[in-house]
C-alpha cells in the first residue's frame, strides 16, 4: 500500500531563516512519482514540482531545492531565505505508475509560518 | 490562463439536504477528481473519472456519488448531507495515464448543520 507521511504539523520561522519540510513515503511499486504542492490561504494547490522513481537527482528553483533519497524513501523540501509569501500548508505526493496517476496520495501536510 | 472553477467558495446546508458540488475545467482533462481535505488527514480521495460518464470511487465514496455528463463538468452529489460530511471540497483535473501534475480549484468549504 502507498503512503505519505509528513511529520511535522506546523513551522513557524522568522523571515530569511532556512526551513525544511520533511516527507517520507512508502510504496511497493519500483516506478512511482512524488510530487511537493503549496496551499496558499486562497486554497487552490499549486504544482511546484515532480520527480520519478529514477530521477534522485537534487533539485533547485530559485530558494526552493528538493532532496530525494530512496535509500530513507524521503523526498524532502527546502526553502532557503524564507519570505512571508511563503507561509502556507505544503503537501506532498505520491502517485504509483501502476495506478496511471488515477491515485494519488497526499501527505496529511505541514502548515508554514513565516513571520517578518 | 488553465483554471479549475468550484461553483461556491462556502456552503451551509442542513442534515438530510440533497447537496451538489459543481467543477469545470477548461483544459481539456480526460481526468477529473474530488478530494476532501480535513485538518490532519490531508487530502483523500472521493471518486474520479477518467472519461464522460465513467467514474470510478476514490478511497472514502460512503455517502457521496458523481456525474459527469460532458468532458469539462464534474459534479460531487452529496445524497443526504450529515454533519459528518462537513469539510472542505477540492475539485481537481489533469492528463489521462501520465502520472502528471494535477490541477486544483480553490475548494468549497461546506458546512453541515
Amino acid at each position: 500500500a502507498q503512503k505519505v507521511t509528513q511529520a511535522q504539523t506546523e513551522i513557524s520561522v522568522v523571515e530569511k531563516e532556512d526551513v525544511t519540510l520533511d516527507c517520507v513515503y512508502e510504496t511497493r511499486d519500483t516506478t512511482y512519482y512524488l510530487f511537493w504542492y503549496k496551499q496558499p490561504p486562497s486554497g487552490e494547490l499549486v504544482f511546484l514540482i515532480r520527480r520519478n522513481s529514477f530521477d534522485e537527482q537534487n533539485e533547485i528553483s530559485g530558494r526552493y531545492s528538493w532532496n530525494f533519497q530512496k535509500s530513507t524513501s524521503s523526498f524532502n523540501f527546502t526553502i532557503t531565505a524564507s519570505q512571508v509569501v511563503d507561509s502556507a500548508v505544503y503537501f506532498c505526493a505520491l502517485s504509483e505508475a501502476r495506478t496511471g496517476g488515477f491515485k494519488t496520495i497526499f501527505g496529511a501536510g505541514t502548515r508554514l509560518f513565516v513571520k517578518a | 490562463d488553465v483554471k479549475v472553477t468550484q461553483s461556491s467558495r462556502y456552503l451551509v446546508k442542513r442534515t438530510g439536504e440533497k447537496v451538489f458540488l459543481e467543477c469545470v475545467q477548461d483544459m481539456d482533462h480526460e481526468n477529473m477528481f474530488w478530494y476532501r481535505q480535513d485538518p490532519g488527514l490531508g487530502l483523500r480521495l472521493i471518486y474520479f473519472s477518467y472519461d464522460v460518464k465513467m467514474k470510478e470511487k476514490g478511497d472514502i465514496p460512503e455517502g457521496y456519488s458523481v456525474s459527469r455528463e460532458k468532458k469539462e463538468r464534474f459534479s460531487l452529489i452529496l445524497e443526504s448531507a450529515s454533519t459528518n460530511q462537513t469539510s472542505m471540497y477540492l475539485c481537481a483535473s489533469g492528463l489521462t495515464g501520465t502520472n502528471e501534475k494535477l490541477f486544483f480549484g480553490s475548494g468549497t468549504q461546506l458546512s453541515v448543520l
